[in-house]
């Protein structure tokens, strides 16, 4: 199992871009999320998903849109690009049902600059 | 609302030596708590996790945590450091309540580990 994957790792953006970073898990879980890392901020939850075709908004969801159009799928897009949004973004997924193990499962990683 | 506090964002530690990296956390119900280990350039890794029953768990890497109701407190510890031990840790929080699927995360506590 590739467990989560994460597309691009790296990408460097000029503001107002619009870009799409990819999450693909192999685990069949039901839930994904969208974190940023910031230095010092921890990561925050930018969206989340629990099931094909629902979305909700984190903790810190403006400037970001996603889709999850597939189960084992999770879009995260950028649709103008600021400054501000220079991060590193993890996705992840977890398993919620019956004998759930309740920790997160995590990606590598995509390092995005906006400049 | 849910927080999780981390109040060293930085320990250092001899090797051989014990260790321990505090935490203490927030949540309107009874938590789910866990923490996370992160390497230079990687994702987050899963260490342990407190759901139910004994309140001392033991994860991987020969860490163990304490969950203490009274004091709030998921402090992580190991018995003799490791110079691998050296990265980034993460405590996490989640309400038990129906529907609570979001992780908190603290802001993050390096460890070093000195040889």
């Amino acid at each position: 199992n590739a467990g989560v994957t994460q597309t691009p790792k790296f990408r460097v953006l000029k503001t107002g871009q619009s870009m799409t970073l990819l999450c693909a898990q192999d685990m069949n879980h039901e839930y994904m999320y969208w974190y940023r890392q910031d230095p010092g901020m921890g990561l925050r939850l930018i969206h989340y998903s629990v099931g094909e075709g629902t979305t909700a908004k984190g903790e810190v969801p403006d400037g970001y849109n996603v889709s999850r159009l597939k189960k084992q799928n999770f879009l995260l897009g950028l649709e103008s690009a600021a400054p501000s949004q220079t991060s590193v973004y993890f996705c992840a997924s977890s398993y919620e049902g019956s004998g759930t193990r309740y920790e997160q499962y995590f990606g590598p990683g995509t390092r995005l600059t906006v400049t | 609302a849910q927080s999780v506090a981390q109040p060293e964002d930085q320990v250092n530690v001899a090797e051989g030596n014990p260790l321990t990296v505090k935490c203490t956390y927030s949540v309107s119900g009874n938590p789910y708590l866990f923490w996370y280990v992160q390497y230079p350039n990687r994702g987050l890794q899963f260490l342990l996790k407190y759901i139910t029953g004994d309140n001392l768990v033991k994860g991987s890497y020969g860490f163990e945590a304490e969950f203490n109701k009274s004091q709030t407190s998921f402090h992580l510890k190991k018995p003799s450091a490791l110079v691998s031990d050296s990265a980034l840790y993460f405590c996490a929080v989640r309400d038990r309540g129906a529907g609570s699927y979001q992780l908190t995360f603290g802001k993050g506590t390096k460890l070093s580990v000195i040889p």
